[in-house]
């Protein structure tokens, strides 16, 4: 069974630093584009990166503050988010995206930004 | 970007009644190879969202029949035949034709 699930939420200052973690069981996550969804409280979605192969792309919002990878040895994929606003605090899902769809999702890692 | 609309923004339905809820982007979503990027996700009270629909009107697996998708360029369609009280819960469109991948605001489904 594929599965996805995300680490390394929590509570960060405004300008502070974190870095969420996906491990991918059941699959490779080098052979599909992986994503990052995020959803703010009580609000939609929203598609934050995605990389695939070498090539990562990102919503404008978070270009130059987030970065998107993976480590094929240890079949994870990561986010990292600096320079953190309030507007950030939101669930991230690890998604993984197959002919354009997303059919796997994780359980959903809560990032809170706030002093 | 690429602006999905959805309609109506919640609704109330009756166990066994039909239920029908509008997507609109703002440019055509049919690419060159002849396939619309077009998907529906139903998220459950306190889940993660799950694809229902993929490509305007393919079910996705293990979803019932009771849901279909239609549509076209730029105007989409999901309908419930009939409303159980499992289908309660906020439906999202979405496109992946371009990036950034964008969603609908979402329609919350109640049941009656």
């Amino acid at each position: 069974e594929m599965q996805l699930l995300e680490s390394g939420g929590g509570l960060v200052q405004p300008g502070g630093s974190l870095r969420l973690s996906c491990a991918a069981s059941g699959f490779s996550l080098n052979d599909y584009e992986m994503n990052w969804v995020r959803q703010s409280p009580g609000k939609g979605l929203q598609w934050v990166s995605s990389i695939s192969g070498t090539s990562t792309f990102y919503t404008d919002s978070v270009k130059g503050r987030f970065t998107i990878s993976r480590d094929n040895s240890k079949n994870a994929l990561y986010l990292q988010m600096n320079t953190l606003r309030a507007e950030d605090t939101a669930v991230y899902y690890c998604v993984k995206r197959r002919q354009r769809l997303f059919d796997i999702w994780g359980q959903g890692a809560m990032v809170t930004v706030s002093s | 970007d690429i602006v999905m609309t959805q309609s109506p923004l919640s609704m109330s339905v009756t166990p066994g009644q039909p239920a029908s809820i509008s997507c609109k982007s703002t440019q055509s979503l049919l690419e060159s190879n002849g396939r619309t990027y077009f998907f529906w996700y139903l998220q459950k009270p306190g889940q993660s969202p799950q694809p229902l629909i993929y490509e305007v009107s393919y079910r996705f697996s293990g979803v019932p029949d009771r849901f279909s998708g239609s549509g076209s360029g730029t105007d989409f369609t999901l309908k419930i035949s009939r409303v159980e009280t499992d289908d309660v819960g906020v439906y999202y469109c979405m496109q992946s034709s371009q990036f950034p991948i964008t969603f609908g605001q979402g329609t919350r489904l109640e049941i009656k």
